[in-house]
């Protein structure tokens, strides 16, 4: 069953705590990507990454940082730096970046306390 | 100005009537349009995707892209309560990374 999964699917952080979001795939798709939703906004790109061991940041990367060791695999890390880390976070991944197909996992909501 | 705008709603059409949702873009290098369905506390879903001028169809949803015009719109026939949702608009510009729309939420009503 190919697809996407995100976990936690709800998260609470105390402030000044560093959390780590996972998202996985198993699509064999090259490139993935992190999103924040707020309510009321758009979609805003926090990271993305085209292959493997690369990734460039996005129009909202501070307080943000990814890794990208294999294919499958694109965790995010809230770091203590975000201001306002209470968001929706959405992982997406497409065949490749000229493919634009983004297809989403479920999402981590996370509140801070 | 928004890069990607859409009206927030809501839009409200009766059960079986024709919803039409629209777009606008500001990127005139924009190449890739897509549409995403979106329920409340769920994630976006891929239901359309349209590269060039005209019309796509899939079932009862239609794509229709104007670039000289600059916009995008989704025309969902025989609309069902199942569709009450918010739907995205995204457009994939020189970059080829997408933006988003804040969304439009619609409401069919029995």
């Amino acid at each position: 069953d190919g697809g996407i999964t995100q976990s936690p699917k709800y998260l609470f952080r105390k402030e000044g705590q560093n959390v780590t979001l996972s998202c996985e795939q198993n699509l064999n798709h090259d490139a993935m990507y992190w999103y924040r939703q707020d309510p009321g906004q758009g979609l805003r790109l926090i990271y993305y990454s085209q292959i493997v061991n690369d990734f460039q940041k996005g129009d909202i990367a501070e307080g943000y940082s990814v890794s990208r060791e294999k294919k499958e695999s694109f965790p995010l890390t809230v770091t203590s730096a975000q201001k306002n880390p209470t968001a929706f976070y959405l992982c997406a991944s497409s065949i490749g970046l000229a493919y634009n197909e983004q297809f989403f996992g479920p999402g981590t909501r996370l509140t801070v306390l | 100005q928004k890069e990607v705008e859409q009206n927030s709603g809501p839009l409200s059409v009766p059960e079986g009537a024709i919803a039409s949702l629209n777009c606008t873009y500001s990127d005139r290098g924009s190449q890739s349009f897509f549409w995403y369905r979106q329920y409340s506390g769920k994630s976006p879903e891929l239901i359309m995707f349209i590269y060039s001028n005209g019309d796509k169809e899939d079932g009862r949803f239609t794509a229709q892209l104007n670039k000289a015009s600059q916009y995008v719109s989704l025309l969902i026939r025989d609309s069902q309560p199942s569709d009450s949702a918010t739907y995205l608009c995204a457009v994939s510009g020189t970059a080829s990374k997408l933006t988003f729309g804040t969304g439009t939420r619609l409401q069919v009503t029995l």
